[in-house]
């Protein structure tokens, strides 16, 4: 397996505009986390999928924000309007449930950048 | 809320050094304790703990779990250069697959 995929690599876009940031988890995973990285909070979980279904959105900053799994081979994260302090480094992460193993892999990250 | 803290934010050692990281959590339902590391991208997985006094280990790096004091410690002996990371821990808990995760330690090897 090519292991969790994410694209774009980086984004560079304007205040305001749509953003959707893309991945594709391991095949066979059933957990798949959204996590955003700053230098100031660290990794900070935004939401995360069991079986393609949302459990917990808290981490979501806002309403300008939102995530979707369409199936279990792809999930979206969309910004709009996107603002500076969104810049960031988006990790897209999947595991495996089971009662012993609860390591989760990442994929290489979008670095977003708002001016 | 789930809290992990580490400690401490950043390192910076000579090479061949010892260096020992630490890692305190509070986590409901309290699970595994991971540890991770991140140079320039994705965090890679170097341990998951889940018993007392159980340590694991991997080459030069090794970690132990205290579930009574609820820390972990990460120990890198002969540090090398590649080395230099961000070393992150998570702490989940049972019922769901969160991680949450520290803020990380930045350890930097001089040659």
């Amino acid at each position: 397996d090519a292991g969790v995929i994410q694209s774009p690599r980086h984004e560079v876009t304007e205040m305001g505009q749509e953003v959707t940031l893309r991945c594709k988890p391991i095949s066979g995973h059933d957990y798949l986390f959204w996590y955003r990285q700053t230098m100031m909070r660290g990794l900070e979980l935004l939401i995360y999928f069991n079986n393609n279904v949302p459990i917990d959105d808290s981490g979501m900053p806002e309403d300008r924000f939102s995530a979707k799994m369409p199936n279990a081979s792809f999930s979206t994260l969309k910004i709009q309007p996107s603002e500076p302090r969104d810049s960031a480094v988006y990790f897209c992460a999947s595991s495996f449930s089971s009662w012993a193993n609860t390591e989760a892999f990442f994929g290489q990250g979008t670095r977003l950048t708002v001016v | 809320e789930d809290k992990v803290v580490q400690s401490p934010l950043s390192l910076v050692v000579h090479e061949g050094d010892t260096v020992t990281l630490n890692c305190s959590y509070e986590v409901t339902n309290f699970r595994s304790l991971l540890w991770y590391k991140q140079e320039k991208k994705a965090p890679t997985f170097l341990f998951m703990l889940t018993s007392s006094g159980i340590e694991k280990k991997s080459g030069r790096l090794s970690s132990i779990l205290d579930k009574k004091e609820l820390f972990s410690i990460l120990n890198i002996t002969a540090t090398q250069t590649g080395d230099s990371a961000v070393y992150l821990c998570a702490g989940t808990n049972f019922g769901n697959e969160k991680l949450t995760f520290g803020t990380g330690t930045r350890l930097t090897i001089i040659p």
